[in-house]
């Protein structure tokens, strides 16, 4: 199993220009979420899946949108980029709300200058 | 609006000595998670919490949860270090007043273990 896999690993953008972060995960989850680390404030949730065709937002959503056609994939689009969007995106899968012990990708690096 | 505060944000301790991080939250709920995150990497799980009085050991690390005083700690015992890195705790659970799921993070405890 290769897990959750992350797509690219490094990026960087200019201002208003868009751009796709991949997520994948083998494991048959259906919880998938997205989150983003910033410096002295941990991560914070994007948004989330519990299953094909349904998404949330979480705490953080503007400026990205995400969709869930297949079980395995969850991508995140950055619609028009900002230099506030300048972080490290993790995506992460887990079982369900249930028992929601995640298993996070290695992480994008994304800059937008 | 669920909160969740660690402290000691920075830990810098001595190898073989014990500490205790803690992670209070704000609100109703009975399950909390532990992870571990070495710079540079990506975060992984170490302990999930589930009921009032859970207590998870592994190696030289214990997690308990306490859901009446909101409290999770994560206790150290005769630390060496391989245990440096960012510890995080975080409390998932539905907003009542929007239904919205909501996993929030603690801004992390950084420890450094010296030799």
């Amino acid at each position: 199993n290769a897990g959750v896999t992350q797509t690219p690993k490094f990026q960087v953008l200019k201002t208003g220009q868009s751009m796709t972060l991949q997520c994948a995960q083998d494991m048959n989850h259906e919880y998938m979420s997205w989150y983003r680390q910033d410096p002295g404030m941990g991560l914070r949730l994007i948004h989330y899946s519990v299953g094909a065709g349904i998404t949330d937002q979480g705490e953080v959503p503007n400026g990205y949108n995400v969709s869930r056609s297949t079980t395995e994939d969850f991508p995140l689009r950055l619609l028009s980029a900002a230099p506030s969007q300048t972080s490290v995106y993790f995506c992460a899968s887990s079982m369900g709300l249930v028992y929601n012990e995640q298993f996070f990708g290695p992480g994008t690096r994304l800059t937008v200058l | 609006e669920l909160k969740v505060e660690q402290n000691p944000l920075f830990l810098s301790m001595q190898e073989g000595k014990n500490y205790t991080i803690y992670c209070n939250y704000s609100t109703t709920s009975d399950r909390l998670y532990w992870y571990r995150q070495d710079p540079g990497k990506s975060l992984e799980s170490l302990f999930v919490l589930l009921s009032n009085g859970a207590v998870k050991q592994e190696g030289r690390l214990m997690a308990s949860l306490d859901t009446k005083a909101r409290l999770s700690t994560l206790h150290i015992t005769a630390a060496v270090h391989d245990l440096s890195a960012t510890y995080f705790c975080a409390v998932d659970g539905l907003a009542w007043v929007s239904g919205t799921y909501k996993y929030i993070f603690g801004t992390g405890t950084r420890l450094k273990v010296l030799a």
